[in-house]
């Protein structure tokens, strides 16, 4: 049971564009969201994050946006730059109880390919 | 001077055999980490820690043991390698999930 869903395996689009990534998540107890990238044989580096009280966070080029109604959120990358070519995994956390211990709930991952 | 390294960084190992892999972090992070990561799937937690020899189970924990002994230290370990445990696997660090973790280089391993 798949609680954090990418559903598109791969994303191209021109440098220059804007890149959308997407990710949908069927826990309503979850209130916290990151989104990660990951080049090959390195490890994930954490990108940007939002808070189930907000509905959008912005920094620099990258913009997450949280349609909690839908459980739904969004990455923005603009523009898109051939070095933003990565697998983008999102990631979200439960704090009820504040007994979540950091433990995150990984989705498939989307591989971005931003051609020059 | 990576805040969190693992080895080794790739291993071949036959059906049957233990095998230890190796955490170690210099962030003084409480919480520590390990996933796995196969197409399809994402990341996976098979095992975590929120303090030294305070360990509990993830998602995929079946055939997988734990181990900390020091803040910096967390070892994984394949109690009887099977080919369904080929996989990268990749250890993390954090202070909890508002500050997101810092993820090692992470590890290939194959069961051969």
């Amino acid at each position: 049971d798949q609680q954090v869903k990418q559903n598109s395996p791969s994303l191209s689009v021109q440098e220059g564009r804007i890149s959308i990534l997407n990710c949908d998540y069927t826990n309503s107890m979850f209130d916290y969201f990151l989104w990660y990238k990951k080049y090959p044989a390195e490890g994930p580096t954490f990108l940007i994050s939002i808070s189930s009280i907000k509905d959008k966070n912005e920094d620099g080029r990258f913009t997450v946006f949280l349609n909690k109604s839908a459980k739904h959120l969004s990455l923005h990358i603009v523009p898109s730059q051939p070095g933003d070519s990565a697998v983008y995994f999102c990631a979200a956390s439960s704090n009820a109880g504040g007994t979540s211990y950091g433990k995150l709930t990984f989705g498939q991952g989307t591989i971005l390919t931003v051609h020059p | 001077d990576a805040g969190i390294t693992q080895s080794p960084r790739h291993k071949v190992t036959e059906t049957g055999t233990p095998v230890t892999l190796r955490c170690h972090q210099t962030e003084n992070h409480r919480y520590m980490y390990w996933y796995r990561q196969d197409p399809g799937h994402g990341l996976r937690l098979i095992h975590y820690s929120y303090g030294v020899k305070d360990t509990d189970k993830g998602e995929v924990s079946d055939g997988y043991s734990v181990s900390r002994s020091k803040t910096e230290d967390f070892l994984l370990t394949l109690e009887s390698a099977t080919s369904s445990q080929t996989s990268v696997y990749f250890c993390a660090c954090g202070q909890g999930t508002n500050y997101g973790y810092t993820f090692g280089s992470g590890t290939r391993l194959t069961v051969v």
